[in-house]
């Protein structure tokens, strides 16, 4: 079965500019797969940050964007702020119906 | 504004089979081109796509999981639901319904803790 591989933790220094990736096991992500990306604080739902590889979603700060680098998709964050100090998860659409989620990022602004 | 809440037992014993349902408001179930779909996340772990239902009543299930789950539709009631089958301790997580397709990402219920124990 297909794995979407991301990396286990990530530190940032307040103001600084991370970026986080979503890959493939096997193969390249491309726009095709939708990529969409997800922060989480302990105790809380998921809440949407991107969708279909660079959209904004609705409320969520410029400082968040998408895109794909190289044969990965890719979400960075610039100017990390101490409140960005979440999980972030991102998922593919594999096609036929089926999505599979990245085991997510511990980000850690310090 | 598009709302989802899941609902159901908070405690199953192993061997037994979890159903929980997700009440929409705020939009149709019957909207269609999105999947309706289950999430979950065990204590401390990443989040597990468990499978969805679309508009037109097709389902789709993660592989893994296949052999044990059902989810259904009634649109008279706005709702969806999941059944997982002979649950283990293995299957205690927070289960998430959410509204989701590939262009537009996903929309999540709030989510609802589910303990499998005798």
């Amino acid at each position: 079965q297909t794995v979407v591989t991301q990396e286990p933790s990530f530190s940032v220094s307040p103001g600084g500019t991370v970026t986080l990736t979503c890959g493939l096991s096997s193969g390249s992500v491309s726009t095709s797969y939708y990529p969409s990306w997800y922060q989480q604080t302990p105790g809380q739902a998921p809440r949407t940050l991107i969708y279909s590889t660079n959209t904004r979603s609705s409320g969520v700060p410029d400082r968040f964007s998408g895109s794909i680098l190289g044969n990965k998709a890719a979400l960075t964050i610039t100017g990390a702020q101490a409140d960005d100090e979440s999980d972030y998860y991102c998922v593919l659409y594999m096609g036929s119906g089926s999505w599979v989620f990245g085991g997510g990022t511990k980000l850690t602004v310090l | 504004q598009l709302q989802l809440q899941e609902s159901g037992p908070g405690l199953v014993k192993p061997s037994e089979t979890l159903s929980l349902t997700c009440t929409v408001s705020g939009g149709s179930i019957s909207s269609s081109s999105y999947y309706w779909g289950w999430i979950r996340q065990p204590p401390g772990k990443g989040l597990e796509w468990i499978g969805s239902i679309y508009y037109s009543g097709s389902t789709y299930y993660n592989p893994s999981l296949k052999s044990r789950v059902t989810i259904s539709v009634d649109t008279s009631k706005n709702q969806f639901s999941l059944k997982l089958s002979s649950v283990t301790a293995a299957d205690t997580a927070v289960y998430y319904c959410a509204r989701h397709k590939a262009a537009k990402g996903f929309c999540w219920g709030q989510g609802t803790l589910v303990t499998v124990s005798s």
